[in-house]
């Protein structure tokens, strides 16, 4: 079966510092990667997806970067962090077919202070 | 653009209680891929349905049941009986058909906070 892993679970980082955020998939290949984020506790906005290693479109600018060095690997950085940086960062993936769904990571909860 | 409004923002029910969660939604395309998402105080989403805009049958799978009318653009979700282990964050979600990676561009409501009290 497959799982997503995503870590760190909880993080507290000072304005200015960087973010490296990483998210692996297990149990199958070539997924669609995705990162969200979640503002204060409500609706999920798409960040970044990768369709492939070295694939990234990006849906939002913003302070936030996304890379895929590997297959099921998908890392979310930041070179200085904001204080709006501050949420819940989601990782998910998706079999690249029709009619798959998005699988979620358990998230990291991210303050920057 | 694609748009999803989840009119309640927070509902309250006692167990054992039936509970409709709303869900209207906007979008140009044809066709389309709409989503429900169970949010628990943990965090991580889990994924509860999806139905593509072709099929308008009603779902129902245990105490939960998915009311899909295209004609009004709702695709509203009902809890039956509710319980305590209910009690999450609600997401409605709409997903756009064009490319591979589409299938995952989900566009989400706000949520709705549901409470089941014992």
């Amino acid at each position: 079966s497959q799982t997503i892993h995503q870590w760190p679970a909880t993080l507290v980082q000072p304005v200015g510092s960087p973010l490296s955020l990483e998210c692996t998939v297990e149990g199958t290949s070539n997924p669609n990667l995705y990162w969200y984020r979640q503002a204060a506790g409500r609706g999920l906005q798409l960040l970044f997806y990768s369709v492939g290693i070295g694939q990234i479109s990006s849906e939002v600018p913003q302070n936030l970067s996304a890379s895929r060095p590997q297959d099921r690997q998908f890392i979310l950085s930041s070179k200085k962090l904001l204080l709006s940086d501050s949420g819940f960062y989601l990782c998910a993936w998706s079999r690249g077919r029709e009619n798959s769904p998005l699988h979620f990571g358990n998230g990291t909860r991210l303050t920057v202070t | 653009a694609q748009k999803v409004t989840q009119a309640q923002t927070e509902i309250s029910v006692v167990e054992k209680e039936d509970v409709t969660l709303d869900c209207v939604y906007e979008t140009r395309d044809t066709t389309y891929y709409l989503f429900w998402y169970k949010q628990p105080p943990s965090g991580e989403l889990v994924f509860l349905i999806r139905r593509n805009s072709f099929d308008e049958q009603n779902e129902i799978s245990g105490r939960y049941s998915w009311n899909f009318q295209k004609s009004t653009s709702s695709f509203n979700f009902t809890i039956t009986a509710s319980q305590v282990v209910d009690s999450a964050v609600y997401f409605c979600a709409l997903s756009e058909l064009v490319r591979v990676a589409s299938y995952g561009k989900l566009t989400f409501g706000q949520g709705t906070i549901l409470t089941v009290h014992p």
